[in-house]
């Protein structure tokens, strides 16, 4: 199906654990992002990445790794997860042109323990 | 990115026409006014964007005044499963732009049968 899939939807870890959140877009946009969502933020981001191996940074990118090898896949990598790292997770992809436009996908909510 | 001024909270009868004003005030000339929501759970939606003309869409008419420094989002006939968030966001398109999306507060649109 054509859109943008993430998975797990939900994940539980401990703190200190590694995570790893993926995302696949089916439009072979060049533009990814991760958001995080939380009460009294907002939406903040994360990274973003402009194409396959170009990356950079957003507002919130202490604790974060990403990669991006293919178009279509925009992995989030939490390498020590810690309690502050509760959120929902949103990952977008985004056309280009004067129909600029951000399409997220359905989230994924995790919980550190 | 021009600042946003929305009401927190909005409530609207099934059937009706739901106007969702925004202020903007400061935008800039080659600033759009975007809009956007997000249904309880789910990842942002992307509704509709214009710059000085009136834009029409499948989901929503979107109405800008004359100075730009307001504008309405029109659910023509509103359904339950319009109850959302919706979020109001002025920026400039383009790779110099940056590509966060400030979501602000937003509305919060309640229908109610």
């Amino acid at each position: 199906d054509a859109g943008i899939t993430q998975s797990p939807r939900y994940k539980i870890t401990e703190t200190g654990r590694q995570v790893t959140l993926m995302c696949h877009q089916t439009w072979s946009h060049s533009y990814m992002f991760w958001y995080r969502q939380d009460l009294g933020h907002g939406l903040r981001l994360i990274y973003y990445s402009a194409a396959a191996d170009i990356t950079d940074k957003g507002e919130v990118p202490d604790g974060y790794v990403v990669s991006r090898s293919k178009t279509e896949n925009f992995p989030l990598t939490l390498e020590s997860a810690t309690r502050s790292q509760t959120s929902v997770y949103f990952c977008a992809s985004m056309r280009t042109g004067y129909q600029e436009t951000q399409y997220f996908g359905p989230g994924t909510r995790l919980l550190v323990l | 990115d021009a600042k946003t001024t929305q009401p927190p909270s909005m409530d609207c009868a099934e059937g009706r026409a739901a106007n969702l004003p925004c202020n903007h005030s400061t935008i800039s000339g080659n600033e759009y006014v975007y809009w956007y929501r997000q249904i309880h759970s789910q990842g942002p939606q992307y509704i509709i964007h214009g710059l000085k003309n009136n834009e029409t869409n499948e989901m929503a008419s979107l109405i800008i005044t004359e100075d730009r420094k307001s504008s309405t989002l029109i659910l023509p006939h509103a359904t339950l499963r319009d109850t959302a968030v919706y979020y109001c966001i002025v920026r400039v398109a383009g790779a110099n732009s940056g590509y966060a999306l400030n979501f602000g507060k937003g509305t919060s649109l309640l229908v109610t049968p």
